[in-house]
């Protein structure tokens, strides 16, 4: 079965600082992955989604994800982080019809 | 351009009272649909999931059950509720287009049992 493991339940950052919050999977086929982002009493929004047709995935509001397979990671980088992008972020692995979510990080954004 | 819609927003209840929130989507036909329930500090935790009308998995064993009556609408209940009921409760969709199809997020339902 597909997992993730999102590695820090907490990141803190300056604002202007790289943003860098880490995945890894655990999958058996060549994973779809994805990241998510929650604000504060809201659902979650899709941020960014690899199917394997780039290594380098841009997705909104700056953010970018990179797929290596050597390392089964798919961790999320901004370079300078922003006030409004304190929240949660969530990696995720299809999974048939379902998605397997890792725990989540909590990114704060220290002005 | 597709929408989801979850309501009650917010929801007291008591120990033992019944439940029954509603998810809607607009916009698209045959969606998966799924439910979510998010503790405090606990991730998101798939409850149930349905692939076409009066379809429905369940993921988890509890008191809660789900219905899908219509295409785009999704029901989750509970005859009585418990103190661990206590959550934010997501539905979300996705259809069968590209490699992918991704989980689009309606705004959630939070539930405080009391």
């Amino acid at each position: 079965a597909q997992s993730v493991t999102q590695l820090g339940s907490h990141v803190s950052v300056s604002e202007g600082a790289l943003v860098l919050l880490r995945c890894n999977y655990s999958s058996s086929v060549p994973p779809y992955l994805f990241w998510y982002v929650q604000y504060p009493n809201q659902g979650l929004q899709l941020l960014l989604k690899y199917t394997s047709a780039a290594t380098l995935v841009k997705g909104i509001n700056g953010f970018e994800a990179e797929f290596k397979k050597s390392e089964t990671s798919f961790h999320l980088t901004k370079p300078s982080a922003h006030m409004s992008d304190a929240a949660e972020y969530f990696c995720a692995v299809r999974s048939n019809y379902k998605l397997t979510f890792g725990k989540g990080t909590l990114l704060t954004v220290n002005p | 351009s597709q929408t989801i819609h979850q309501w009650p927003a917010t929801l007291v209840q008591p120990v033992g009272s019944p439940l029954s929130l509603e998810c809607t989507v607009e916009g698209t036909s045959n969606p998966n649909l799924y439910w979510y329930r998010q503790a405090a500090g606990r991730g998101l935790q798939l409850l149930f999931y349905s692939v076409g009308i009066g379809q429905i998995s369940s993921e988890v064993p509890q008191n809660l059950s789900a219905s899908r009556p219509q295409d785009r609408q999704f029901i989750l209940s509970s005859k009585k509720l418990l103190l661990s009921d206590s959550g934010f409760y997501l539905c979300a969709w996705s259809v069968l287009l590209g490699p992918a199809y991704e989980q689009y997020f309606g705004p959630g339902t939070r539930l405080t049992v009391t």
